[in-house]
């Protein structure tokens, strides 16, 4: 089945840019999906078709898709976007929505 | 406001079965296919089932097919998860999620989520 592997931690000081990556064969031929899940919460989807943004998201929130990777940037990180965020794509070959594999983002 | 709230999570023991609701409010319950996300203890998201919006297409993770069954009811809003035949590896929050489409093929979202029901599989 497709597999999405993001780097399990991204560390980044406040203010700075933070960009997590998710990779996947050709997936910048696919939508893709992003979330944010902070500790004890639920996940929010902060961006969805590779780039589009949810209502309420910040501006902060970006994403863009190309070749074999996705990319969710965070510009002008804050001490509250500390989390982990997952990729999601939907995987047409096997039927099945596939996510990525994690990553946490440490506010240094 | 959308609201999605589960219930009927649990201790089971491993081949015992459990039945996890879905309970939405604050939306056209039935403009939407439905899904069912689960979480293992300090581990990644892992997609468990989904439905569209008139039940005719259901999907299941290689994990559960078989041994899961989803449903829904659009008359009281409802969603389902008959789980049987349950393992340690099913011990996990499960998440229910609306979808940002009716039908459950595609590139859609998962738009809201519930906050989730706790299963728990041993002896």
């Amino acid at each position: 089945s497709y597999v999405l592997t993001q780097p399990p931690s991204v560390s980044v000081a406040p203010g700075k840019t933070a960009r997590i990556t998710c990779g996947g064969n050709n997936i910048g031929s696919i939508s893709v999906h992003w979330y944010q899940q902070k500790p004890g919460q639920a996940p929010v989807l902060v961006i969805y078709h590779d780039s589009d943004r949810p209502s309420g998201i910040p501006e902060r929130f970006s994403g863009s898709n190309s070749g074999d990777t996705a990319t969710l940037t965070i510009s002008r990180v804050e001490a509250g976007d500390a989390a982990d965020y997952y990729c999601q794509v939907w995987d047409s070959t096997s039927d099945h929505y596939v996510f990525g594999t994690g990553t946490e983002v440490t506010v240094l | 406001e959308v609201q999605l709230v589960e219930s009927g999570g649990g201790l089971a023991q491993p081949g015992r079965s459990l039945r996890l609701s879905c309970e939405a409010s604050g939306f056209k319950f039935d403009d939407y296919a439905m899904h069912w996300v689960r979480q293992g203890p300090g581990k990644g998201l892992e997609w468990v089932s989904g439905i569209s919006w008139n039940s005719d297409r259901k999907g299941y993770g290689d994990s559960v097919r078989g041994r899961f069954t989803i449903s829904r009811d659009n008359a009281k809003n409802s969603l389902l998860l008959q789980m049987n035949s349950l393992r340690g590896e099913d011990t996990a929050l499960y998440f229910c999620a609306r979808s940002s489409a009716s039908t459950i093929r595609g590139f859609q979202s998962f738009e809201y989520w519930g906050q989730g029901a706790l299963v728990t599989v041993s002896s």
